[in-house]
């Protein structure tokens, strides 16, 4: 079985902290995500990464970074964090090949409030 | 351009009783679909997913989904519902869009509710 891994359960932070939110997948998967989820909106797309120090923007990049040095581990950075951050982040990973048929595999989250 | 509309943002229902979770999308391409399912402090787990070889769609734990191009529809439904059920239900849709890998647009969520 797949597995991804998230560093933390919940997390609380003060304003303006640097955070780190880190996610490890163990099946060798050339893509990982960073979503978070908020109630009534779903699942949106942060930071994608393709390959090791590889990334691009997803639909909501303004606040955030990423960093990918090696193939199995994702890392979500917060370089200030601010309260509008507070969220459930998800992360995902998915194979190459096959493009839109393979689903995403998703760790259990991290539940980030800033105060 | 894709999007995804879950019709309804809670549902509830008595255990036994037919669970019908709406879902309506729009893609440019021709996508796939997912039906995800998260637990209560748990991560999202698939349900199903419709990948253009049949559009009855059978998953885990007696769910099904049925893919209606003309409708653009893809709702899920189960004939009995169980208690272990009450969970939010995500409906996905992925289309390369230009991409390499399927980028993934999600439903704003339902959440079901089963009473004893």
């Amino acid at each position: 079985d797949v597995k991804v891994t998230q560093s933390s359960r919940y997390l609380v932070k003060r304003t303006g902290e640097k955070v780190f939110l880190e996610c490890v997948q163990d099946m060798d998967h050339e893509n990982m995500f960073w979503y978070r989820q908020d109630p009534g909106l779903g699942l949106r797309l942060i930071y994608f990464s393709y390959d090791v120090k590889m990334k691009e923007k997803g639909d909501i990049p303004e606040g955030y970074s990423v960093s990918r040095e090696k193939k199995e581990r994702f890392s979500l950075i917060l370089e200030s964090a601010s309260t509008n951050q507070t969220s459930m982040y998800l992360c995902a990973s998915l194979p190459s090949g096959r493009g839109k048929y393979n689903e995403q595999f998703f760790g259990p989250g991290t539940r980030l409030t800033v105060l | 351009a894709q999007s995804v509309t879950q019709l309804d943002s809670h549902v509830s229902v008595s255990e036994g009783t037919p669970v019908l979770l709406r879902c309506n999308y729009s893609s440019s391409y021709s996508p796939s679909l997912f039906w995800y399912v998260q637990h209560p402090n748990k991560g999202l787990q698939l349900l199903l997913k419709y990948t253009s070889a049949a559009t009855l769609v059978k998953g885990i734990n007696g769910f099904e989904a049925e893919f209606k191009k003309s409708e653009t529809s893809f709702h899920l439904t189960k004939p009995s519902a169980h208690m272990s059920d009450a969970a939010e239900y995500f409906c996905v849709v992925s289309d390369l869009g230009g991409t390499s890998y399927g980028k993934l647009t999600f439903g704003q969520g339902t959440i079901l509710t089963v009473h004893p």
